[in-house]
């Protein structure tokens, strides 16, 4: 069965420092998105991506988060300059009929 | 925009008992209903979905039903085993695959032997 897939599974960093998340979606997918849940809370939507470029934002998803799909597999996300709130797990998903997630990236910032 | 509640946070059942978890919504235009089941450390994984031209939807021991009247919808586990414990999520979205999800706060189940 066709998986989302997520590199890396950790990531430490310290504040201020860039980091890129990636993915790779379901081949067949055209909508890609990037959801985060912070430890024990649920899942919130941060961007949703389709025909390169984003459609949809939440409010989380400020200057400093940018989302990229640099070739047909990978669909990237970078935070600029990671502050210690940005700690949480990143999820990437991708949709046809029904919405996959990926394994997640579990991100902490320092 | 969206918003959606789901009780109970927490829910103990009996193995081999049934267990209910309850989902309301907010907007009147979602007519799309997946649940989530999140085992630690683990992906969201859609375990069972129904959309808002259908009232029921049963999927062996798992069964999900809408109302949309009311904007709720509900997720029954009949026969309740060891490997059903997880934490449940619901979600409301507009369209299916191709629109956001809102997700509710989530349910922790925990089958007790």
């Amino acid at each position: 069965e066709p998986e989302v897939t997520q590199t890396p599974s950790h990531q430490v960093t310290q504040m201020g420092q860039e980091v890129i998340l990636r993915c790779v979606p379901i081949s067949n997918h055209l909508y890609f998105y990037w959801y985060r849940q912070i430890l024990g809370q649920k899942v919130e939507f941060l961007v949703s991506f389709y025909n390169n470029e984003i459609s949809e934002k939440s409010e989380i998803f400020d200057d400093q988060f940018s989302v990229e799909r640099p070739d047909g597999s990978n669909f990237t996300l970078k935070i600029r300059s990671t502050k210690l709130e940005d700690s949480a797990m990143y999820f990437c998903a991708s949709g046809d009929l029904a919405t996959f997630f990926g394994s997640g990236t579990q991100l902490s910032v320092l | 925009g969206e918003n959606v509640e789901q009780h109970p946070s927490t829910l103990s059942v009996q193995e081999g008992d049934s267990a209910v978890i309850k989902c309301t919504y907010s907007d009147s235009a979602s007519n799309y209903f997946p649940w989530y089941k999140q085992e630690l450390g683990k992906r969201p994984q859609l375990i069972i979905d129904i959309r808002s031209n259908v009232g029921e939807k049963k999927d062996q021991r798992i069964a999900v039903t809408l109302n949309k009247t009311a904007k709720h919808f509900s997720l029954h586990i009949t026969e309740t085993q060891p490997e059903d414990s997880a934490v449940y999520f619901c979600a409301a979205s507009m369209a299916f695959g191709n629109e956001k999800l809102t997700f509710g706060t989530g349910t922790r189940l925990t089958i007790i032997p």
